[in-house]
């Protein structure tokens, strides 16, 4: 069974950083592009990144654009988010997400995990 | 960066009723286009993908249809368990991109 777990999420001051995690079990990790999309209180749902995970190919949203990374390490099964510069429009639930197969939709979503930038 | 404009943002209906939901793009995704469904406090869940593919799971009420620009989804009887906000997401063009959604309320 297909699952993956958000960490990292928290409260942190304009300009700060921090650095998300999602930790997969289920699956052969390598084999899938995998994505962060995330959503505001109250409003609808953004993609914010992907990787492929046997190409390494990465994809931002333009808003994130030379703030964010995305990376991600096989020997753990682990998907990061690197978030720096944050701004207050970055609040939000941030949800980690499998490709159904390759480059797929998203069949596969964690719980999220919650960033709050605010002074 | 490709649009997707849903209609309606709200639809009420009663459960047994028909529902129709549109996704329009602002270029052409071919057939690469996807629908969720959320209820509050929940993930998405992937309903449709490549415009008319049932995910594993999804009960044959649901139907996708479409290429191009235009895009349906339909409900061909409403349960209670589908009153919820429903999402299209297109992978034919990077940037990815998410229509805003529609609601669909219990009349």
């Amino acid at each position: 069974e297909v699952h993956l777990l958000e960490s990292g999420g928290g409260l942190v001051q304009p300009g700060g950083s921090l650095r998300l995690s999602c930790a997969a079990s289920g699956f052969t990790f390598r084999d899938y592009a995998m994505s962060w999309v995330r959503q505001a209180p109250g409003k609808g749902l953004e993609w914010v990144s992907s990787i492929g995970l046997t190409s390494g190919t990465t994809f931002y949203t333009d808003s994130v654009k030379g703030r964010f990374t995305i990376s991600s390490d096989s020997s753990k099964n682990t998907l990061y988010l690197q978030m720096n510069s944050l701004r207050a429009d970055d609040t939000a639930l941030y949800y980690c997400a499998r490709a159904l197969t390759a480059w797929q939709a998203p069949g596969y979503w964690g719980q999220g995990t919650l960033v709050t930038v605010s002074s | 960066e490709i649009v997707l404009t849903q209609s309606p943002a709200t639809l009420s209906l009663s459960p047994g009723e028909r529902a129709t939901l549109s996704c329009r793009a602002s270029q052409s995704v071919s057939s690469y286009l996807a629908w969720y469904q959320q209820k509050p406090g929940q993930a998405p869940r992937l309903l449709i993908y490549d415009a008319s593919n049932r995910a594993t799971g999804i009960p044959a009420r649901f139907s996708g249809s479409g290429s191009g620009t235009d895009f349906t989804l339909t409900i061909s009887s409403l349960e209670p368990d589908d009153f919820a906000v429903y999402y299209c997401q297109q992978r034919g063009n990077w940037p990815r991109s998410f229509g805003q959604g529609t609601r669909l309320e219990i009349k």
